[in-house]
């Protein structure tokens, strides 16, 4: 079942400005990971932040967690044209090591 | 870093044929590699857990005999879909996490777009 839910579900900004976008999920998890997905093609895994941290960089990219909340950030700061892509959070299962994915926030980067 | 392929990429079958899939891990051995399916403009939801060597473990609502999985091997695990219908049409990824690799690690192959007639 999905666990996260990411909000917004679309998202439309001009090349330059900052994307932020936000998941929450139910149950507890062991760490929370954003992936990226052109259309039509496969995951690509951009970070990976674990419940004992708070806030994570890599890059123009900033991922916050609040275990509290059940809630994750990703900033994408100066974003780009070829930033667009569909952006999911994944949480790890309590039966295994497979992920839940959220349904995804949709980030279109006009230049 | 660890490379995961599918094969075929596409595929366009007729209703009632059978379609595999392959999984492969390139440069690594995977004992766990999980089957998902995407439809269009939505999330990937997890069918199937399959381990080398044992039997798969399917989600809840996922049909066990018409989505057979097999691991035979460390680098390997395959997703046949039996008697294919227009509904079975999807985006199917797999995952692969490899042996004594951190437990939080999955690599995801780039996903096989299934069109059934």
């Amino acid at each position: 079942s999905q666990q996260g839910e990411e909000d917004p579900q679309a998202l439309s900004i001009q090349e330059g400005e900052n994307a932020t976008m936000n998941c929450s999920y139910k149950t507890s998890i062991n760490n929370l990971q954003w992936y990226r997905q052109n259309s039509g093609r496969g995951l690509v895994h951009l970070i990976l932040i674990r419940s004992n941290e708070r806030e994570k960089h890599s890059g123009r990219l900033r991922v916050t967690l609040d275990t509290s909340k059940k809630s994750s950030s990703l900033l994408i700061t100066a974003s780009r044209a070829a930033d667009t892509a569909s952006y999911f959070c994944a949480t790890d299962s309590n039966s295994g090591y497979a992920l839940n994915f959220g349904k995804g926030t949709s980030l279109l980067v006009t230049p | 870093g660890a490379v995961v392929s599918q094969h075929p990429s596409r595929v366009i079958c007729k209703s009632g044929t059978s379609v595999k899939i392959e999984c492969r891990s390139l440069d690594f051995q995977a004992t766990t590699m999980f089957w998902y399916r995407q439809f269009p403009k939505k999330s990937l939801m997890l069918m199937a857990t399959s381990n080398e060597g044992s039997k798969a473990t399917y989600e809840q609502g996922v049909e066990k005999d018409k989505f057979l999985i097999n691991h035979a091997s460390l680098t390997l695990s395959t997703l046949t879909v039996t008697s294919a219908h227009p509904e079975d049409s999807s985006f199917y990824i797999c995952s692969a996490r490899s042996r004594g690799g951190s437990v939080d690690t999955q690599y995801f192959g780039p996903g096989t777009r299934l069109t059934v007639l």
